[in-house]
């Protein structure tokens, strides 16, 4: 898992709480990613990071919102969760932008009722 | 956006047996890339290929980068038990400001 840990593993959560999903990397590596995975649309990109307080949107960033103080640490939160962001978050690693492939953390399965 | 189009979505087939999987696009990637995924669990990185042409093993894997740089292959040859999955394709572009495009996978089962 090349040194990335994701939590919570699991949350259940109601519509319109907010919820906060982080990522702890080991690896010192530069970029940092969070995608979301869902049947019949595979993996998509809702914000990445190229630094510490370095950030920039996805190809499905709205509800999002991303912080990142410190390089080991990249987190993701939802200000108001909807039922439409069930889904598994998975986050993401990289040393570089180009030509640099990804290492995955375990995922968090988030369920919004 | 840019597409990968991976195929087929899934394949049931016989210890034993080899396995083809491939994805194409209408769009020119520099990176392609293969990855594993089991339940419960993240992607996992497979194979990276970074050149036309290119052909890369890794054990029973073996991977392609197309000519064309459009589309690439994965064969995995003599399928055991533990190759239950779902592959992914990923293709990496400057067009998409060098961001991953994933195909929608290919889930494998084997029979023992």
């Amino acid at each position: 898992d090349a040194g990335i840990t994701q939590s919570p593993r699991h949350k259940v959560t109601e519509t319109g709480t907010p919820v906060t999903l982080r990522c702890h990397q080991t690896e010192n590596h530069r970029y940092m990613y969070w995608y979301r995975q869902d049947p019949g649309h595979g993996l998509r990109l809702i914000h990445y990071s190229y630094g510490v307080k370095d950030t920039d949107k996805g190809e499905v960033s709205d509800g999002y919102s991303v912080s990142r103080s410190k390089t080991e640490d990249f987190l993701l939160t939802l200000e108001s969760a909807t039922s439409s962001q069930t889904s598994v978050y998975f986050c993401a690693i990289s040393e570089d932008l180009a030509g640099s492939p990804l290492h995955f953390g375990n995922g968090t399965r988030l369920t919004v009722t | 956006g840019q597409q990968l189009n991976q195929s087929p979505q899934s394949m049931f087939i016989q210890e034993g047996e080899d396995v083809s999987m491939n994805c194409t696009s209408s769009s020119i990637f520099n990176t392609w890339l293969w990855y594993k995924q089991e339940p419960g669990e993240g992607p996992v990185l497979l194979i990276a290929l970074y050149k036309a042409g290119e052909l890369t093993s890794n054990g029973r894997l073996t991977a392609q980068f197309g000519i064309t740089r459009k589309d690439s292959f994965l064969n995995i040859s003599a399928s055991i038990p533990s190759d239950v999955g779902i592959y992914f394709c990923a293709g990496q572009s400057s067009n998409a400001g060098n961001m991953l495009t994933f195909g929608g996978g290919t889930r494998l089962m084997v029979k023992p």
